[in-house]
């Protein structure tokens, strides 16, 4: 079945420092691929999305390109703050099956002043 | 624009209990999903809705766990007979396409 798979963490960085989670994903087909933060205590945000293959989606700083020939989907931003510190999921819309998301684990980020 | 709208956003409940979880979708979104994530784990699919239709329950415990979304009202997800291993975070999310929008959950606490 579809999958995604995301590198574990936690991941520990100082301010300013350069961000990469990466994300893979097994999929029939070619899903819609979102990125969702998770501050302490809150429910999900949505981060950004990408519907198709070399789609670029960024908000926020945040940028992660869609690579069909390496079913990735990385989160990378150039500088992080200690506001960033929180936990990032990446995950695929499965729509053969009704329309839901498929989540990785997720990532803890926590970053230092 | 109000958000997705969840209620309690805390819940004790005693083994054997009722446990009542409800979810108001944003406003013009027809579409409800609900997922659990459980301790140190990401989310899982449990029930997707439509108005008065329940469209895929795949990810529901085939006992104890129902969930509705009337035409009037918000969607329920009921868990009846508490067990210790429901304590989770359970989160709706609308839609009315492809992007799904969270709320900021119930979390439920079995004692």
């Amino acid at each position: 079945g579809d999958s995604v798979t995301q590198m574990e963490g936690p991941v520990t960085l100082s301010e300013e420092a350069f961000l990469t989670i990466n994300c893979t994903y097994t999929a029939t087909g070619y899903p819609s691929l979102f990125w969702y933060v998770q501050y302490p205590g809150e429910g999900l945000q949505l981060l950004l999305k990408a519907t198709k293959a070399d789609d670029k989606g960024s908000n926020k700083g945040f940028e992660a390109t869609y690579r069909k020939e390496t079913t990735s989907f990385h989160l990378e931003k150039g500088s992080v703050q200690v506001s960033d510190s929180a936990v990032y999921f990446c995950a695929l819309l499965q729509m053969e099956y009704g329309n839901k998301l498929v989540f990785g684990a997720g990532t803890i980020l926590r970053v230092k002043s | 624009n109000a958000g997705v709208m969840q209620n309690p956003r805390h819940l004790v409940r005693r083994r054997g209990q009722e446990a009542r979880l409800r979810c108001s979708p944003m406003k013009g979104h027809s579409h409800v999903y609900w997922y659990r994530q459980l301790p140190e784990e990401g989310l899982k699919f449990m029930v997707y809705l439509q108005k008065e239709n329940i469209i895929d329950e795949s990810g529901m415990p085939k006992e104890r766990f129902s969930a509705e979304f009337p035409k009037e009202g918000p969607s329920i997800l009921r868990i009846q007979q508490v067990v210790r291993g429901d304590s989770a975070a359970y989160f709706c999310a609308s839609s009315n396409g492809e992007t799904q929008y969270f709320g900021p959950g119930t979390r439920l606490l079995v004692l």
